[in-house]
């Protein structure tokens, strides 16, 4: 596709549930990250991969938090025993890398978490 | 990477020019300056971003003071579809790649 897709667009779970959010990155895009934004906040950062390096997963907010990429296509971001104050959008971006290392990141419209 | 201040709101009259100000005093020399922009319910979107010349593109014009402590986005001819928020962020380009961290940004009002 022409940008970063993401699924579903909106998904309302029950309190306990687990969810997975899928991010189809740009094809090409060797960087991929995931953030969360609550109502009114700014973007919190959970997650970023980068090729076939480790991933940085110093935001992950707890360990009911999980993410996985297979190389450099789809992610997939997995919320355990879902929480109220997991309500929130989830955004992924994507990115190429030239010589300089990343250059810009293309946003995903997000997918909107209600947990109730 | 090296934290940010940004005012929190600003305004500006339609067609006249948008001066968004960023203070970074901690960057190191191997971080680039790079602005994105947030209109409601929409996600970010890429504007600009330099190391220490002056950058313009189609959309806006990046000027870092020579001691690369501070910066300011310029957007010439603002329009009511500029109003959103809009963040300044400092990181280190390399090529391993690093995280995008994301600070408070300033909410930019364009007004009629």
């Amino acid at each position: 596709g022409a940008g970063v897709s993401q699924s579903p667009s909106n998904k309302v779970t029950e309190k306990g549930k687990d969810v997975e959010l899928r991010c189809d990155p740009i094809s090409g895009h060797t960087a991929l990250y995931w953030y969360r934004q609550r109502l009114g906040q700014g973007l919190e950062f959970l997650i970023y991969f980068q090729g076939n390096s480790a991933p940085d997963k110093s935001g992950l907010p707890s360990d009911r938090f999980s993410a996985e990429r297979t190389g450099e296509s789809v992610s997939t971001l997995t919320i355990q025993r879902t929480q109220q104050e997991d309500s929130a959008v989830y955004l992924c971006a994507s990115s190429p890398r030239d010589r300089g290392g990343n250059t810009e990141a293309f946003f995903g419209q997000g997918t909107r978490l209600t947990v109730v | 990477d090296a934290k940010t201040t940004q005012p929190t709101s600003m305004d500006c009259a339609e067609g006249r020019a948008a001066n968004l100000p960023c203070n970074h005093s901690t960057i190191s020399g191997n971080e680039y300056v790079y602005w994105y922009r947030q209109i409601h319910s929409q996600g970010p979107q890429y504007i600009i971003h330099g190391l220490k010349n002056n950058e313009t593109n189609e959309m806006a014009s990046l000027i870092i003071t020579e001691d690369r402590k501070s910066s300011t986005l310029i957007l010439p001819h603002a329009t009511l579809r500029d109003t959103a928020v809009y963040y300044c962020i400092v990181r280190v380009r390399e090529t391993s790649g690093s995280r995008l961290t994301f600070g408070e940004g300033t909410q930019l009002t364009v007004n009629p």
